[in-house]
């Protein structure tokens, strides 16, 4: 099944604790991005990735980093968290952006206390 | 991109066709109409998209006016399963920038 995995769903970690969320897809996907959603303010896009090796910011890039060694995995990487990251965070890849839309992950819930 | 304007909120009852519109008016010769939606806090799920033309999928049918400036979606028989917020996004196809989801429609289905 063409599918978008993310790892964890649900996440409570302390500030300050780097953690790591895991994304990878199955579809030969080049294109591949993190959002997250909070409450009032909708999706934004944090991270963007065209292909391996290739990354770019989105709206929301602070305290977060990516990376893109494998065309199937994008992982996303917090140094730090603080609590204004507690959000609900999405994978999501894409063809080519074009003609077949973006397949979205199920989402990571993460809670920093 | 161009911005887009939905109503906050429709109701449908189970069975007969949800229309979900779209305004547009600002959208650009080269701005495809998106259909994405998302059913409470799960990933959004694309549905549709279309340029110019009128577009058919197992999901839905997508109307875009002759001038570009408006779309209706259109759920054939909805379910209650259709329950869900549905965003409506115009931006260029080919891009590597965010997808703006903007506030959405709040479809209900009922019983």
């Amino acid at each position: 099944e063409a599918q978008v995995t993310q790892n964890p769903r649900y996440l409570i970690t302390v500030t300050g604790k780097k953690l790591t969320v895991t994304c990878s897809q199955n579809m030969n996907h080049e294109y591949m991005s993190w959002y997250r959603q909070d409450p009032g303010l909708g999706l934004r896009q944090i991270y963007y990735s065209m292909n391996v090796e290739v990354t770019d910011k989105g709206d929301v890039p602070e305290g977060y980093k990516v990376s893109r060694k494998e065309k199937r995995n994008f992982p996303l990487i917090l140094e730090s968290p603080s609590p204004n990251q507690t959000s609900l965070y999405f994978c999501a890849s894409s063809a080519d952006g074009l003609f077949y839309g973006y397949t979205f992950g199920s989402g990571t819930r993460l809670t920093v206390v | 991109d161009a911005k887009t304007t939905q109503p906050p909120s429709m109701d449908c009852a189970e069975g007969r066709a949800a229309n979900l519109p779209c305004n547009h008016s600002t959208i650009s010769g080269n701005e495809y109409v998106y259909w994405y939606r998302q059913i409470h806090s799960q990933g959004p799920q694309y549905i549709i998209h279309g340029l110019k033309n009128n577009e058919t999928n197992e999901m839905a049918s997508l109307i875009i006016t002759e001038d570009r400036k408006s779309s209706t979606l259109i759920l054939p028989h909805a379910t209650l399963r259709d329950t869900a917020v549905y965003y409506c996004i115009v931006r260029v196809g080919y891009s590597g920038y965010a997808l703006n989801f903007g506030k959405g429609t709040s479809l209900l289905v009922t019983p």
